[in-house]
């Protein structure tokens, strides 16, 4: 069965910190995107790691890619309050129209 | 270009009641797909169309029907709705370049009594 795990599912952290969130596929893949959602909002679309070693950055963001470890990981340097939010990663299954399987989130709270 | 809209924002049915979920996008994308979001569970394909006239269901299908006349809309029909079905839907189309990343509506928040 195929699975998007991502951990921790709840984040609490202070301002000025550094973390990670992680997100652990089960199957092979190529691509990976991470979204981000407000509350009450939709997705918004952060990042899209096509390759394996991927890296892409955004401000306090920074997403990568191991396609051999089927992770990626999603980076915040010194967080600020306005990055609290749910964090999405989304995995495409091989052969399939490019249909997409979800992580569960991570919700991320960021104390001032 | 106004993206992906959806209508309507709020909804509450009372069970066995039906209705439709409307969704369209300007973006001229082939690819459009409706997901339910749940607590806890991240997004689940409830039924997605690669374009006009063709459509196939997704993980949870059960309830729902899609049809897609044009390549603007694709709408999302309740049957006959249940308490299992109280969710926020999601419309989505996809950019048909190499990233294929996908699009997302506003959402409709479905309350089924």
């Amino acid at each position: 069965e195929l699975k998007v795990e991502q951990n921790p599912l709840f984040l609490s952290m202070q301002e000025g910190k550094n973390y990670t969130i992680y997100c652990n596929y089960s199957t092979t893949s190529d691509r990976l995107y991470w979204y981000r959602q407000d509350p009450g909002k939709s997705l918004e679309s952060l990042f899209v790691l096509l390759s394996n070693g991927a890296v892409k950055q955004e401000g306090r963001l920074m997403a990568s890619l191991d396609t051999k470890a089927r992770l990626s990981t999603l980076h915040i340097t010194a967080a600020v309050h306005d990055l609290s939010a749910t964090y999405f990663c989304a995995v495409v299954i091989m052969d399939s129209n490019y249909q997409l399987i979800w992580g569960a989130g991570t919700k991320l709270i960021i104390k001032p | 270009n106004a993206g992906v809209t959806q209508t309507p924002k709020f909804q509450v049915l009372k069970t066995g009641q039906s209705m439709t979920l409307q969704c369209a996008q300007d973006m001229n994308h082939e690819y459009m797909s409706w997901y339910r979001q749940d607590p806890g569970m991240g997004l689940r394909l409830i039924h997605y169309s690669v374009g006009a006239g063709i459509t196939d269901q997704g993980e949870v299908p059960n309830g729902y029907n899609v049809s897609r006349s044009t390549t603007e809309d694709f709408p999302l029909r309740l049957l006959s709705a249940a308490p299992s079905q109280t969710s926020v839907y999601f419309c989505a189309s996809r950019s048909g370049t190499v990233s294929y990343e996908q699009y997302f509506g506003p959402g409709t928040r479905l309350t089924v009594t």
